[in-house]
């Protein structure tokens, strides 16, 4: 069964630092997306990407994120300057129309700030 | 909020019973998806339920939709030590997804063998 791929699966990074989260989307899925989950809370969503920009996204995402797909197969995630409240496990997703069927996670990267 | 909210927050149950897991939500949606999350893994999609359906099965998962109530109910039946995980609940919007997901908190479930 086709799967979403998330690259590492665990980043520790010092507080300032740029951190790129990688994913690689099921090959005929259009949408992608990006969640995160702080430690005990709900699942978040940051942003959705179609067509090669960004199709909405939430408050979280704010200046300090950017999301790219450089190659027409990775997906990735950019936080410039990390702070310690970023450390969450971050999920990428994709799926083929919009919302209306089900989304297709990754196994998420957890993202430690120290 | 107008984010789903699961309830019960924490479920143990026996091997072999069912168990009923529920969803309330505050704004229409265009479908209602449950997620099942192991501990420290992804999210695995279980089942989604459209605005217009009533009730959906899935091997051994029931799901049921109350728009009037807004609410869903996920049943598991038979339930297996390999069932122990969260469960969330996420809606998607009138607009089809167009700002994603909203989860809610999740149920914890624990069978005991």
């Amino acid at each position: 069964e086709p799967e979403v791929t998330q690259t590492p699966s665990h980043q520790v990074t010092q507080m300032g630092q740029e951190v790129i989260l990688r994913c690689v989307p099921i090959s005929n899925h259009l949408y992608f997306y990006w969640y995160r989950q702080i430690l005990g809370q709900k699942v978040e969503f940051l942003v959705s990407f179609y067509n090669n920009e960004i199709s909405e996204k939430s408050e979280i995402f704010d200046d300090q994120f950017s999301v790219e797909r450089p190659d027409g197969s990775n997906f990735t995630l950019k936080i410039r300057s990390t702070k310690l409240e970023d450390s969450a496990m971050y999920f990428c997703a994709s799926s083929i129309p919009r919302g209306r069927y089900g989304y297709t996670f990754g196994s998420g990267t957890r993202l430690t700030v120290v | 909020s107008q984010q789903g909210e699961e309830d019960p927050q924490a479920l143990s149950i026996q091997e072999g019973e069912n168990a009923t897991m529920n969803c309330s939500y505050k704004t229409s949606i265009n479908n209602l998806q449950w997620y099942r999350q192991n501990s420290g893994r992804g999210l695995v999609h279980l089942i989604l339920i459209r605005s217009n359906e009533r009730e959906k099965h899935s091997g051994r998962l029931r799901v049921t939709l109350d728009t009037s109530k807004k609410s869903s109910s996920l049943l598991i039946t038979a339930s297996r030590a390999a069932d122990t995980a969260s469960y969330f609940c996420a809606r998607v919007g009138i607009g089809g997804g167009a700002d994603g997901l909203t989860f809610g908190k999740g149920t914890h479930l624990i069978i005991q063998p």
